[in-house]
C-alpha cells in the first residue's frame, strides 16, 4: 500500500538557518510526489512537485526538494528560512493509476529570531 | 471564482445530526476531491469527481458519508447521524485536469466540524 512518512513532527530553526525537511514514501511505481505547504487559517498550497526528469526541483518561496528512489526520499530543503516559513508543511504522493493522493502526517515548522 | 471556497468554515452539530458541506471549486476545474483532516494529521482521501462523475469513493468512512456534483462543478458532502468521530477539518481540492495523481490540487480554506 502507498504509504507517506513524515519522521520529524516538529523542528524549530532559527531566521538565516538552512532547513531540510524529511519525507519517505512507499510506492510501488515511479511516484508523483508533492510538497505542500499550510499556513493557519489557509488552505494548503503548493511548493513543488516532481514526476520525471531531473532529480532536484525547484519550487516557490526559495524551496527546492530532491528525488533519491535509492532512499524513497522526498526532502524539501532551503538555504536560509524566513519566519514566514513558519507552517505546517506536508509531502504527498500521487497515484499513478488513479486520482488518490496520500498526505504525510506533515511537519511543523518553527522559525525563532 | 478566484480561489476555493468552502462553507460553512465553521459547523458545530449534536451526534446524530445531518451536515452538510459545500465547496465551490475553481471556476471551470473539470476534477473535485474531498479529504478529511484529523487533528495533527494529514488530508486523508475521501472521494473525488471527474465533472459530474464519482469514479472513486473508496475513501468514503462507511455508507453514513456521500458526496455529489451533479452539475460539474459546486459539490457537497452530506454526513448522516454524526457521530463524535467525524470531528475533523473537511477539505476541498480541484484540479484543473483529468491526469490522475500528477495533477497539481487548489485547496479551499476547509471547514472545520465539531460534533458534541
Amino acid at each position: 500500500a502507498q504509504s507517506v512518512t513524515q519522521p520529524d513532527i516538529h523542528i524549530t530553526v532559527s531566521e538565516g538557518a538552512s532547513l531540510e525537511l524529511r519525507c519517505n514514501y512507499s510506492y510501488g511505481a515511479t511516484p508523483y510526489l508533492f510538497w505542500y505547504v499550510q499556513s493557519p487559517g489557509q488552505g494548503l498550497q503548493l511548493l513543488l512537485k516532481y514526476f520525471s526528469g531531473d532529480t532536484l526541483v525547484q519550487g516557490i518561496k526559495g524551496f527546492e526538494a530532491e528525488f533519491k528512489r535509492s532512499q524513497s526520499s522526498f526532502n524539501l530543503r532551503k538555504p536560509s528560512v524566513h519566519w514566514s516559513d513558519a507552517a505546517e508543511y506536508f509531502c504527498a504522493v500521487g497515484s499513478n493509476t488513479g486520482n488518490q493522493f496520500y498526505f504525510g502526517t506533515g511537519t511543523s515548522l518553527t522559525v525563532i529570531p | 471564482g478566484a480561489g476555493v471556497s468552502q462553507s460553512p468554515r465553521y459547523k458545530v452539530t449534536k451526534r446524530g445530526q445531518d451536515v452538510t458541506l459545500r465547496c465551490d471549486p475553481i471556476s471551470s476545474h473539470a476534477t473535485l476531491y474531498w479529504y478529511q483532516q484529523a487533528l495533527g494529521q494529514g488530508p486523508e482521501f475521501l472521494t473525488y469527481f471527474n465533472y459530474e462523475a464519482q469514479p472513486d469513493k473508496s475513501g468514503l468512512p462507511s455508507d453514513r458519508f456521500s458526496a455529489e456534483r451533479p452539475e460539474g462543478s459546486i459539490s457537497t458532502l452530506t454526513i448522516q447521524r454524526t457521530e463524535q468521530r467525524d470531528s475533523a477539518m473537511y477539505r476541498c481540492a480541484s484540479s484543473s485536469g483529468l491526469a490522475g495523481g500528477q495533477e497539481t490540487q487548489y485547496f479551499g480554506p476547509g471547514t472545520r466540524l465539531l460534533v458534541l
